[in-house]
């Protein structure tokens, strides 16, 4: 399977501070990534898709301004949690999506525990 | 809006007994169904694919079958192990979409 690779893994920031989430495609290039939150004993809810090259686009309810995803190659996308508050503190994973074969098949990265204090 | 729903949320069972997961979604529209484990504190981990012209899939002791008419899915376990314990993810992508509608997941364990 192919590989994904989040970083960092745990985040503990102050409320008020920045924090950037790397995730990577090893294996392949994915010209579109997702994000995705997971909070306690709820399903995981897309964030946003970014796309190489281009402004990504966000889910409803979600604010742009406060989660600010660049797509600078076709292996990396960042996510930068800006102006953190404790209500942010959450599980985030991304995915990229390899295609080949006549199918799409999704690859998470190993996600990443942001604690806001 | 897509909404999968997955049942029992929790399911503990012994060593070597076989068992069902269910996933069950709202719009038969889907592009794809697929079934993820997910460790304490880790990633996904992809377990199977079904595209949505395919009745089921296997790999190993897996199964997962798709019954696009009736809004459902079901990952069968064979012989149950310690190690399965985990919490099993179903996701559909949305028909013309890559994106995920994620259910909230079937907590297994499987006691030695």
């Amino acid at each position: 399977g192919a590989v994904v690779s989040q970083h960092p893994s745990r985040v503990i920031c102050k409320s008020g501070t920045s924090v950037k989430i790397e995730c990577r495609s090893l294996d392949f290039q994915a010209t579109t990534m997702f994000w995705y939150r997971q909070f306690p004993k709820q399903s995981l809810m897309l964030m946003a898709t970014s796309n190489e090259g281009s402004k990504a686009t966000y889910e409803q309810g979600v604010e742009k301004d406060k989660f600010l995803i660049n797509h600078a190659s076709l292996t990396l996308s960042t996510l930068t949690v800006t102006s953190a508050h404790p209500e942010d503190s959450s599980f985030y994973i991304c995915s990229a999506r390899r295609a080949g074969l006549g199918r799409t098949e999704a690859f998470f990265g190993q996600g990443t525990r942001l604690t806001v204090v | 809006k897509q909404e999968v729903t997955q049942i029992p949320a929790a399911l503990s069972v012994p060593e070597g007994e076989n068992l069902v997961l269910n996933c069950s979604f709202t719009d038969s529209a889907i592009y794809n169904l697929q079934w993820f484990r997910q460790d304490p504190g880790k990633g996904l981990t992809s377990l199977l694919l079904i595209q949505s012209s395919q009745r089921e899939q296997t790999s190993g002791r897996l199964n997962a079958s798709l019954d696009k008419s009736s809004g459902r899915s079901t990952l069968y376990i064979a012989a149950s192990q310690p190690g399965d314990s985990a919490t099993y993810l179903c996701a559909v992508g949305r028909g013309g979409s890559e994106k995920l509608v994620f259910g909230k997941g079937t907590k297994l364990t499987v006691n030695p």
